[in-house]
């Protein structure tokens, strides 16, 4: 079965530091796809940053970037020069076929 | 692009009455939405998956006769929560893709419906 594994339930940063949160999954597929997704306090889910697995390039988004690591099936995400509204709910996702699995979430702060 | 409305954003309703919630894809054809639901500071639980005009498929422990979904087109999916009780209470969250979109492995999310039954 799929399953998606955050072990940080809440992380914080300073203001213009930068955070790592960490995300792994299990799965036999070898074609699936990666999320990172951000939950504000409005609930809205934006998509933050996303990786096909069989690119061995690590996505990256402006200050946010992924360490795909496919073999250990890890994918962290990195948030460089934290910004106070970096503040929310990250959820990291999976998708294989029609299939979507979510973590638990990693909520973090940002300390100005 | 790739913009997913909800309505209502916020409902308050008796015991016992119906709720209907509507997800509609804005600007991109929809053929798969995702109906989830999320209690406070928990992840998104998937509650079924509908592709447009056929049955939805619903996860094991969800109650198909009470949470009736319909995809009867291609930018509109609605979520009838029937006979409602307090413990339906919950935040619903719809989420549409296509693979038509550039994009097209991403589900892009409505801003949710908060369901208050009293």
């Amino acid at each position: 079965a799929q399953t998606v594994t955050q072990s940080q339930p809440e992380m914080s940063v300073q203001e213009a530091e930068t955070v790592t949160l960490s995300c792994t999954y299990d799965t036999s597929e070898s074609d699936y796809y990666l999320f990172w997704y951000k939950q504000p306090p409005s609930r809205q889910m934006i998509l933050v940053i996303r990786q096909e697995a069989y690119k061995q390039q690590n996505a990256t988004e402006n200050r946010f970037s992924v360490n795909f690591q496919k073999a250990a099936k890890s994918f962290s995400l990195k948030i460089s020069d934290s910004q106070l509204g970096d503040a929310a709910m990250y959820f990291c996702a999976y998708r294989s076929g029609n299939q979507f699995y979510f973590g638990t979430g990693t909520s973090l702060t940002v300390i100005p | 692009g790739a913009v997913v409305s909800q309505h209502p954003s916020w409902v308050i309703c008796k015991s016992g009455t119906s709720v209907k919630i509507e997800c509609r894809s804005l600007d991109f054809q929809a053929t798969t939405m995702f109906w989830y639901r999320q209690f406070p500071k928990q992840s998104l639980m998937l509650m079924a998956t509908s592709n447009e005009g056929s049955k939805a498929t619903y996860e094991q422990g969800v109650e198909k006769d009470k949470f009736l979904i319909n995809h009867a087109s291609l930018t509109l999916s609605t979520l009838t929560v029937t006979s409602a009780h307090p413990e339906d209470s919950s935040f619903y969250i719809c989420s549409a893709w296509d693979k038509a979109l550039a994009d097209r492995d991403t589900q892009y999310f409505g801003p949710g419906t908060r369901l208050t039954v009293l």
